[in-house]
């Protein structure tokens, strides 16, 4: 199975500050990677899919990028209500797996 | 609107079997695959199969073979899943989510809200 490793695994930034969160994949996945976003308590947020692909409503400052094994979810000026875990996932065939998550907080 | 609403939170003996529903509006059922996921208080997410609302059949991660059933109902829109042999691993919050897609192989838009089972003697 193919393996996704996130990291860091948690990271401490100021409002404003760009915010960086990598994923690798264990073999290729093309562009079949997407980020979730998990607030305390609640349900996970489908942020973005196909890679780079932004869902509706979500805010700019958010954008993904990458191909193949690596694939990246920037933050663009951070703000309060980011604080969550973000969760990157691969997806296209069985199983489906997610990366370990990201905690997000705010310094 | 589209939404997945689950059944409530159970409790669980060790050796007992869970069955969780999930219920879809605001879509037509058998247009989209749905999804089981579930987390572990304080843990990450782990996927445990699919099932295509439309035939009825389902895909299963090779973690919970033997123990895992997931069917649908279509007359009411709802999903199913029932999980065997609990031990006290299988706390956690059970979300149903649904694939953004025809076919099985999209990402997650839609989620339950999801379903605490908790396991203790």
């Amino acid at each position: 199975d193919i393996q996704m490793t996130q990291s860091p695994s948690s990271l401490s930034a100021s409002v404003g500050d760009r915010v960086t969160i990598t994923c690798r994949a264990s073999q290729y996945i093309g562009k079949y990677l997407a980020w979730y976003q998990q607030k305390p308590g609640k349900v996970p947020k489908l942020l973005i899919d196909a890679t780079s692909t932004l869902q509706s409503g979500v805010p700019s400052r958010f954008s993904g990028s990458g191909y193949a094994t690596d694939f990246t979810l920037t933050i663009n000026s951070l703000q309060p209500e980011d604080v969550a875990t973000y969760y990157c996932q691969k997806y296209g065939d069985a199983p489906w797996t997610f990366g370990r998550g990201t905690k997000v907080e705010l310094k | 609107q589209v939404q997945l609403v689950q059944s409530g939170a159970e409790v669980k003996k060790p050796g007992a079997s869970m069955k969780v529903s999930c219920k879809a509006s605001g879509y037509t059922f058998s247009d989209y695959f749905i999804h089981w996921v579930r987390q572990a208080r304080g843990q990450g997410l782990q996927w445990m199969g699919w099932i295509n609302t439309n035939s009825g059949g389902p895909k299963y991660a090779q973690n919970f073979q033997g123990r895992v059933t997931m069917t649908r109902d279509t007359s009411i829109s709802t999903a199913y899943l029932e999980l065997s042999g609990l031990t006290s691993d299988d706390t956690a919050v059970y979300y149903c989510a649904r694939d953004d897609g025809a076919d099985p192989d999209n990402a997650f838009d839609i989620w339950g809200q999801g379903t605490m089972v908790t396991v203790s003697s």
